[in-house]
């Protein structure tokens, strides 16, 4: 299975104030298609996780131009340029170029 | 806009089968994937299985042996099967539809095994 390591765990941002959140996968995900198959997820508390980036670098419709995904085929970063307090929950990364699909650990990230 | 409704009992004792629906209303039924996935605290989120409305299906290795996911199309609807479950089973389960990523989940049931 590819392992997807997050860093940091948890992360606590005074509102206004930018957020990165690390993603390291154990196998490249670029595909022959050119697509990276990888995935950002914000799940807030007593909710499923919500598609927030797709194919690393797309915002899914709706989801505000404070985030933005970006990498190469091992090492992804999802930003937050300026938190704000509904950003609040557990982000995870996905990556579906293999199966089983797998997701990281998750990234909680709370206000200051 | 699509919606994943899911139902199931939530309370099972050790050794019987987990069984689950999900019931799918709006959009496009045959060109996805659908998934269960589990999330407990100590494994985090974790890819069950899927089918598509073919019937063919993709099932996680950790968990082949037990698991079996069903589709009818007549309904829109995908279950799972997971026999002979533990303690370690225990987890909120969720459907959701997968194009590439997952894009659309079910609220999700908890289920706990215990005796």
């Amino acid at each position: 299975d590819i392992v997807m390591t997050q860093t940091p765990l948890s992360l606590a941002v005074t509102p206004g104030q930018p957020a990165s959140i690390s993603c390291k996968s154990s196998q490249s995900l670029l595909h022959s298609d050119r697509k990276t198959y990888l995935y950002w997820y914000l799940q807030r508390p007593g909710q499923p996780p919500q598609l927030l980036i797709y194919e690393m670098s797309n915002r899914m419709s709706g989801v505000p131009d404070r985030f933005s995904g970006r990498g190469s085929g091992t090492d992804f970063t999802l930003k937050i340029s300026r938190v704000e307090a509904e950003d609040v929950g557990v982000y995870y990364c996905l990556q579906s170029i293999q199966l089983p699909p797998t997701f990281g650990q998750g990234t909680k990230v709370e206000i200051k | 806009q699509v919606q994943l409704q899911q139902w199931g009992a939530g309370l099972l004792k050790p050794s019987e089968t987990l069984s689950l629906t999900c019931a799918v209303y709006g959009g496009s039924f045959s060109i996805y994937y659908w998934s269960w996935i589990r999330q407990s605290p100590g494994k985090g989120l974790e890819w069950i299985g899927e089918i598509n409305n073919s019937g063919s299906t993709n099932y996680n290795p950790s968990l082949k042996s037990r698991v079996t996911v069903s589709v009818d199309t007549s309904n829109n609807q995908f279950s799972l099967n997971l026999r002979s479950v533990t303690a370690a089973d225990t987890a909120v389960y969720y459907c959701a539809r997968r194009y590439g990523g997952f894009d659309s989940w079910g609220q999700g049931i908890l289920v706990t095994v215990s005796s």
